[in-house]
C-alpha cells in the first residue's frame, strides 16, 4: 500500500524558513517523479513543485520560484521542500504527491505564516 | 502556463441525478488530464487519468471524456458519498495547473 507521510509544518513568522519532509513507502520511490501541491484551507489546489526521479530536473510554480527548493533522498525514500522567505500567502496545507500524474496523496501538513 | 477553467464552480443535485462537470484548457493538452475528488478534511483522490481511464476501485458511475482543450467528468447516477469537490488537472507541461474546482452539493 502506498503511504506518504508529510511532516515539518507549523507556525512561522513572515520572512522565516521551514523544511517539509515526506516519507514514502509501499512503492519504488526511486522511479517516480514526486510533487508538492498546496491548498489554502477552504480554497482550491495549487501545484507547487516537482522533481525528477534522479533529481536532475526540478520545476516550480512562479509563486514560489527562488524561495522554495525541492529535493529528494532516494536512499531514504524521502522528499523535501525547503521554504525560505515565507509570506503570509504561503499559508496552506502542503501535500506530498506521488508521480507527475498525482496518483497518490499524503494527508498533508499545515504551514501557517503569521506574525 | 496552461490555464484550466472548470464549470460550474458549484452545483446542487439530487441522489440519482446525472451530473456533468466541464474543464477547458487554454491550449491543447491531448488526453493528459486527471480528475480528483476531495471530501472535507481529506486529501484529494484521483478518479480518472489520461482523460478517460478509471482509477482502480473507483465506481463505474464515474466517467471521463474529451481531448485537446475540452473535457468532461460525468457521474451517471449521483450517490450520497459523491457529494464533494472535484478538480481537474492537466498532466502536460509544467506547471501542471488545476482547475478551480466544482463543489457538488445536495439539493
Amino acid at each position: 500500500e502506498v503511504q506518504l507521510s508529510e511532516s515539518g509544518g507549523g507556525l512561522v513568522q513572515p520572512g522565516g524558513s521551514l523544511r517539509l519532509s515526506c516519507a514514502a513507502s509501499g512503492f519504488n520511490f526511486t522511479i517516480y517523479v514526486m510533487t508538492w501541491v498546496r491548498q489554502v484551507p477552504g480554497k482550491g489546489l495549487e501545484w507547487v513543485s516537482a522533481i525528477s526521479k534522479n533529481s536532475d530536473t526540478t520545476y516550480y510554480a512562479v509563486s514560489v520560484k527562488g524561495r522554495f527548493t525541492i529535493s529528494r533522498d532516494n536512499s531514504k525514500n524521502t522528499l523535501y521542500l525547503q521554504m525560505n522567505s515565507l509570506r503570509v500567502e504561503d499559508t496552506a496545507i502542503y501535500y506530498c504527491v506521488k508521480g507527475g500524474w498525482a496518483d497518490n496523496w499524503g494527508q498533508g501538513t499545515l504551514v501557517t505564516v503569521s506574525s | 502556463d496552461i490555464q484550466m477553467t472548470q464549470s460550474p464552480s458549484s452545483l446542487s443535485a439530487s441522489v440519482g441525478d446525472r451530473v456533468t462537470i466541464t474543464c477547458r484548457a487554454s491550449q491543447g493538452i491531448g488526453n493528459n488530464l486527471g480528475w480528483y475528488q476531495q471530501k472535507p478534511g481529506t486529501a484529494p483522490k484521483r478518479l480518472i487519468y489520461g482523460a478517460s481511464s478509471l482509477e482502480s476501485g473507483v465506481p463505474s458511475r464515474f466517467s471521463g471524456s474529451g481531448s485537446g482543450t475540452e473535457f468532461t467528468l460525468t457521474i451517471s447516477s449521483l450517490q450520497p458519498e459523491d457529494f464533494a469537490t472535484y478538480y481537474c488537472q492537466h498532466h502536460n507541461i509544467y506547471p501542471r495547473t488545476f482547475g478551480g474546482g466544482t463543489k457538488v452539493e445536495i439539493k
